[in-house]
């Protein structure tokens, strides 16, 4: 596709539900990123994926926290039982290639709400 | 520790007028950077990039970065600033090994009409 795409834009979800975010990275990226931004602040690593291989999630802040690559395109972020603390966007990022010299592509983001 | 830091939290600008946010890093080695603007409900989109050469980088909408190693900065600058202009900036680097970025803490620009 033309840019990172993310869905849902938008998710609600009562404390205790499960959520699953998906991002779908630009047609080719062979690196994937999840980033969680709360309020105000910057966004901060969560994992890091080079195609279907996790190579870094020491971002995750708890083991209620899960991602997925299977096939090395479309990624699923999960979060089970969620807590008021998830409240955040969570960014979806791309890059050709692994490396510290690639460019990073972001998407618009999962704005999640935990009640 | 490795980090990026971004001072100011908050900038008012009148429209036309210049503006220059501050970065500063500390990593051992030449870091590559990044500036992200993101405006209010979307995204991060990438204004520019220094990776290595001419330490004066330019970026899409009339944006520039100077890299200086003495003073561990890479400030972004643009010489007269549009209401559009308003958002808030994030300067970026993967200061570990591979290309996970450390964000700075943002700055918010507000634009005086």
């Amino acid at each position: 596709g033309a840019g990172v795409s993310q869905s849902p834009r938008y998710k609600v979800a009562k404390r205790g539900q499960d959520v699953a975010l998906r991002c779908d990275p630009i047609s080719g990226h062979v690196s994937l990123f999840w980033y969680q931004q709360a309020l105000g602040q910057g966004p901060e690593f969560l994992t890091y994926f080079q195609n279907e291989a996790q190579l870094d999630k020491s971002g995750l802040p708890s083991d209620r926290f899960f991602a997925e690559r299977p096939e090395g395109s479309v990624s699923t972020l999960k979060i089970q039982r969620t807590q008021q603390e998830d409240s955040a966007v969570y960014l979806c990022a791309s890059s050709l290639a692994g490396g510290a010299g690639n460019t990073i592509y972001f998407g618009e983001g999962s704005w999640l709400t935990v009640v | 520790a490795q980090s990026v830091t971004q001072p100011d939290i908050h900038i008012t600008v009148s429209e036309g007028a210049s503006l220059e946010l501050r970065c500063n890093y500390s990593y051992g080695a030449t870091p590559y950077l990044f500036w992200y603007v993101q405006s209010p409900g979307q995204g991060l989109q990438l204004l520019l990039k220094y990776f290595s050469g001419d330490t004066l980088v330019q970026g899409i909408k009339g944006f520039e970065a100077e890299f200086k190693r003495s003073q561990s900065s890479f400030n972004l600058r643009k010489p007269s600033v549009h209401w559009s202009d308003a958002a808030e900036y994030f300067c970026a680097g993967p200061l570990a090994a591979g290309n996970k970025l450390t964000f700075g803490g943002g700055t918010r620009v507000l634009v005086k009409p």
